[in-house]
């Protein structure tokens, strides 16, 4: 089946550590995002990727880094610059960036700080 | 003003009920519109893209009116498995995807 997989399900940082949270498709989309999500509140956009080999930063891109080296990959690193890291976070790809593409989610990454 | 607003909630109503839902939008540009599900601790689902003549799919209906800038979702004969919060979703050609607050429905049996 096609779809977006995101890993791990649930990931702990200790203090000053960078992590990764992978997000791969394979649904041949060429636009991918990265959102994050506090309890209660809508999602805000950290990074996306209309086209492999580019990415554009969202609304709160500080404290976060990512590479989109492969169509079907779009890793999103959470660094140690990031003082509020605990959030629930997802992926999300569309067939193209155009807005009028709907945008289909990974069942997401639940990151807490040790 | 918040570029997407949507009714605060929570919705509480009976099996059964008809509830709608309103969502406006302060860009006049937007040009895309959607409404998705995300259930508790889940990742939003895509429920249905509304158009501008308006679309249903079985119990949901969605409506666009341009002039006042707001889409609406009307889910008839709800059923306990509607429980979800529903978030609306506006794009501007050429810019991001915009998503409201959602608001929180419970169907009670």
């Amino acid at each position: 089946d096609g779809g977006i997989t995101q890993s791990p399900k649930y990931l702990f940082r200790k203090e000053g550590q960078n992590v990764t949270l992978s997000c791969e498709q394979n649904l041949n989309h060429d636009a991918m995002y990265w959102y994050r999500q506090d309890p209660g509140q809508g999602l805000r956009l950290i990074y996306y990727s209309q086209i492999v080999n580019d990415f554009q930063k969202g609304d709160i891109a500080e404290g976060y880094s990512v590479s989109r080296e492969k169509k079907e990959s779009f890793p999103l690193t959470v660094t140690s610059a990031q003082k509020n890291p605990t959030a629930f976070y997802l992926c999300a790809s569309s067939r193209t960036g155009a807005g009028n593409q709907p945008q289909h989610f990974g069942d997401g990454t639940r990151l807490s700080i040790l | 003003r918040k570029e997407v607003e949507q009714d605060p909630g929570p919705f509480n109503v009976p099996e059964g009920a008809t509830v709608a839902f309103n969502c406006t939008y302060s860009n006049s540009a937007s040009q895309s519109f959607f409404w998705y599900r995300q259930d508790c601790r889940k990742e939003p689902k895509l429920l249905m893209s509304v158009y501008s003549s308006g679309n249903e799919d079985g119990r949901f209906t969605a409506q666009l009116n341009r002039a006042s800038q707001y889409i609406s979702l009307l889910i008839r004969d709800s059923k306990l498995s509607d429980s979800a919060t529903y978030l609306c979703v506006v794009n501007v050609e050429g810019q991001n995807f915009v998503f409201g607050p959602g608001t929180r429905l419970s169907v009670l049996p």
